[in-house]
């Protein structure tokens, strides 16, 4: 079964800082990662999908990476901006064809100082 | 950009009664999902459509939980016989063919049940 895990749980920083949230997942036979962005009380916006062929994607100030054999991924945020807090999410399918079956992890409840 | 809408954004209802969560996906895409959150947990998936049958559920998933999509654009879940326990934010996505995995979801549906 698979679990994904976060770390840290909670990150509090001054605006402008670069940062590094971690994902974990205990079965590296994965299609693909995908993270989220969730605001307080709304719904789940995809930030970055990154295939199992892939060691990384980049979209603007973010940028996640792959390490499949570790069972890893990074998703490192530059020059961090107060509109950036929210809680990020990882997900992987849990196998087989079941693309869109995610198993989520915890999140990550990030907060940006101005 | 395209997006799926949920309604209502939120219903209160006693427990016992029938409640029915409306989403409309984005039009092109082929794959239907609802998942929920319960208040401080993971988003965990419930169940998959495809080709107008669930393709998979979740234990979760009971006899009391049923999905349709009665026409071109809605998909619905029907939860005949609330509980307390399921009070939770819920979520409809959906994914493109070809589209690799990638999901996108709604606002959320916040569903209190007293």
């Amino acid at each position: 079964k698979q679990e994904v895990t976060q770390i840290p749980a909670a990150l509090s920083v001054p605006e402008g800082e670069n940062l590094v949230l971690n994902c974990s997942f205990t079965d590296s036979a994965i299609y693909n990662l995908q993270w989220f962005r969730q605001d307080p009380g709304k719904g789940l916006t995809s930030l970055l999908l990154i295939q199992s062929s892939q060691r990384e994607q980049t979209s603007g100030r973010l940028n996640a990476s792959l390490d499949k054999s570790s069972g890893r991924s990074t998703l490192y945020i530059a020059a961090s901006q107060p509109g950036d807090s929210a809680t990020y999410l990882c997900a992987v399918p849990r196998g087989g064809t079941s693309y869109g079956k995610l198993t989520f992890g915890q999140g990550t409840i990030l907060t940006v100082h101005p | 950009e395209p997006e799926v809408t949920q309604t209502p954004s939120h219903q209160v209802t006693q427990m016992g009664q029938e409640v029915i969560l409306r989403c409309v996906p984005i039009s092109n895409h082929l794959y239907f999902y609802w998942y929920r959150q319960i208040l401080g947990q993971k988003v965990e998936f419930l169940v998959s459509f495809y080709n107008n049958e669930i393709s998979e559920k979740s234990e979760i998933f009971d006899d009391q939980f049923s999905v349709e999509r009665p026409d071109g654009s809605n998909f619905t879940l029907k939860i005949r016989s609330t509980k307390l326990e399921d009070s939770a934010m819920y979520f409809c996505a959906s994914m493109g063919q070809g589209a690799f995995g990638e999901l996108f979801f709604g606002e959320g549906s916040r569903l209190t049940v007293l």
